[in-house]
Order: C-alpha cells, then structure tokens, then sequence
C-alpha cells in the first residue's frame, strides 16, 4: 500500500520559521509535491521534488530524502495569510496522473 | 489563461437521488483527475481522464462514474446517493498527465455536495 504521514495541527508565530514533515511508505513515486489550502479554497501547487535535496522558491523550501523515506516543506518568515492546511503528495509509478495525498497539516500563525 | 472552474458550487441532494457535477480544465490541458475531500478522509483520487479515455481509477464503488468529452471538459455523476457522498468534490487538470508536468496539478473551487 501507499501512506503518507504528517503531524495533524503545527502552530507558530508570525516571522517565524516553521517545518512540515512527511514521512511515507509507497513503492516507487515520481516525486513529492507539496499544496497548500485555505479553508473553502483550492488546492494550490507550492513545490516539488523530483530528486532528493533542496528546492526553494521564495518563502518556501521543500526537501526529499528518497533512503529515508522523508520529506519536508520549510516555511520562513511566516505571515498570518500562511495560515492553512498544507499536503503532501505522490504520484505512484504506472499510474497515469494520480495522486496520493497524505491527510494535511493544519497551520495556525499567530501574531 | 482561466483556472479551472466546476459548476455548480454548491449542491443539496436528498438520498438515492443522482447528481451530475461539471468541469472545465485550463484549456490546453487534457489530463483532468477528480477527488473527494472530506474531514475524515482527506483527498482521496477518484478517476482521471485523459483524451476522453479514463486512464485511472479509485477505490470508490461504481456508483461513481465519470467522462471526459473532445474539448476536455469533464462530468463525474454519483447515483443513489447515500450520506457519507457528502463532500467537497475537487477536480484537477495537467496539461499531459505524465512525468514532471502532471506533479503539478491545478485544482478548481471545487463542489460542495451535501447529502440530506
């Protein structure tokens, strides 16, 4: 089977910097994708990772470790409009555009 | 270029009846993919459509059903509705479905379906 795991809630303050997890157990993947949402909204693409290491775009930079099974998304100088839930996904080898999500990680910023 | 857009918004059906909910990919897209989001379950995959061919599919009875048409605009229909149908149902388009570009996936506002 595939899973991908994250914490459920992170709260943090505003200018901070703050660290999403993703850990997951899945065959083989092309690479791992971050979203984000706000409540009652789409989905939006942040980031991906198709090999292992660091990708940063802005604010944002995402992280894969494919021996370690691992990932993260690293949020820097965090600003009240951050506030949302945050997915990881996989798109499984062989399976055309599908993707797994793990369940999301609520952010809270506080002032 | 316009985002994706779902009609309708929002939905009330009552149970055992049938619902047909519509959408539109960026154009130039011809992979469009549909999930289910709800609190309990997050987004879970339930098909995808590629070149009016559906390419992949979910684990999700066959009381849902979906189609792609020539100008990629996509329609899923869920029949004999039942209350855990209740959800907010999201499509997604990429413009070929394949390596690198389909990672990055453009959701529209999405169907809020509520099951009475």
């Amino acid at each position: 089977g595939q899973s991908l795991e994250q914490p459920s809630e992170v709260t943090a303050v505003e200018g901070a910097i703050v660290q999403i997890n993703c850990t997951y157990q899945t065959s083989g993947f092309y690479g791992l994708s971050w979203y984000q949402q706000h409540d009652g909204g789409a989905p939006t693409f942040l980031s991906y990772n198709g090999l292992d290491g660091l990708e940063e775009t802005g604010r944002f930079s995402s992280f894969l470790s494919r021996s370690d099974s691992y990932g993260y998304l690293l949020l820097q100088e965090l600003q009240m409009k951050d506030s949302a839930s945050y997915f990881c996904a996989v798109r499984p080898y062989n399976q055309g555009g599908k993707l797994i999500f793990g369940q999301g990680t609520e952010l809270s910023v506080k002032p | 270029k316009a985002g994706v857009t779902q009609t309708p918004r929002y939905l009330i059906k009552t149970r055992g009846q049938q619902v047909t909910l519509s959408c539109s990919p960026i154009s130039g897209h011809r992979s469009v993919s549909w999930y289910q989001q709800t609190p309990g379950q997050g987004l879970q995959f339930l098909f995808e459509y590629f070149s009016e061919t559906q390419r992949n599919k979910g684990n999700f009875p066959g009381r849902f059903s979906g189609r792609q048409f020539s100008n990629s605009r996509s329609e899923m229909n869920v029949s004999t509705l039942e209350l855990g149908d209740s959800a907010l149902y999201l499509c997604a388009s990429s413009q070929k479905g394949l390596a690198g570009d389909a990672d990055t996936q453009y959701f529209g506002p999405g169907t809020r379906l509520t099951v009475l």
